[in-house]
């Protein structure tokens, strides 16, 4: 499984729009690349899912360059109860998809 | 429609008890999975269910830990003899198909071994 780099933490002002970038070097053909969200307390919740190029939902897009060796999540105009950890995870779908997750990146909304 | 369920939301227990940590997945879900964070690391895979069969379970840290799922409904994770290690929140997921698509995950077992 493809290791993945985030940075630690991020800190960003509602309204603004917040794009985290993941790096995933050793990444396969078969990976996709997934993005979860995770409050204190609660288990993490999905987010988004790509392959390629783009892929957008109402909470967020997905943006995969050509080579796939990184990807950028993308939330537009955060609010406050967008504070959490965002974790970044690339593995094969086939046959089971063991997740993996790393360390994640903490963003901080501030008012 | 219902979430993944655990519970107990917390449990603790002294060195060498046993604990039963259950997960209800939701309701048609065919693959339920098992994760847990120890203190101050990352989230872990355990092991994962399809139906009522052990797909994978190379997560699983040592053979204290047994995970069942009879009848390919809810499951149950024991661990016996509990261990200070042991401590930490473990999170039950599940979704509808294998393919690696949405996980829903429950809100966790918070287990403290004293």
């Amino acid at each position: 499984l493809a290791k993945t780099t985030q940075p630690i933490s991020m800190d960003s002002y509602e309204g603004q729009e917040v794009n985290i970038t993941c790096s995933h070097n050793n990444i396969a053909t078969n990976d996709y690349i997934t993005w979860y969200q995770q409050f204190p307390s609660q288990g993490p919740r999905f987010i988004i899912q790509g392959y390629k190029t783009k892929v957008t939902n109402e909470v967020a897009s997905l943006f995969i360059p050509a080579d796939r060796k990184s990807s950028t999540l993308s939330l537009p105009r955060v609010s406050l109860s967008d504070t959490a950890v965002y974790y970044c995870l690339v593995g094969d779908r086939t046959g089971g998809f063991k997740t993996i997750f790393g360390a994640g990146t903490r963003l901080f909304v501030k008012a | 429609e219902a979430g993944v369920t655990q519970f107990p939301s917390h449990s603790v227990i002294e060195k060498g008890q046993t604990v039963t940590l259950r997960c209800d997945p939701i309701s048609g879900h065919d693959n339920l999975y098992w994760y847990r964070r120890v203190m101050g690391k990352e989230i872990k895979f355990l092991l994962h269910f399809v139906k009522e069969s052990k797909q994978d379970e190379s997560g699983m840290p040592n053979n204290r830990f047994l995970a069942e799922r009879t009848g390919g409904t809810y499951s149950t994770l024991k661990v016996q003899p509990a261990e200070l290690e042991d401590s930490g929140v473990y999170f039950c997921a599940s979704s509808l198909d294998r393919l690696g698509n949405e996980q829903y995950f429950g809100p966790g077992t918070r287990l403290t071994v004293t």
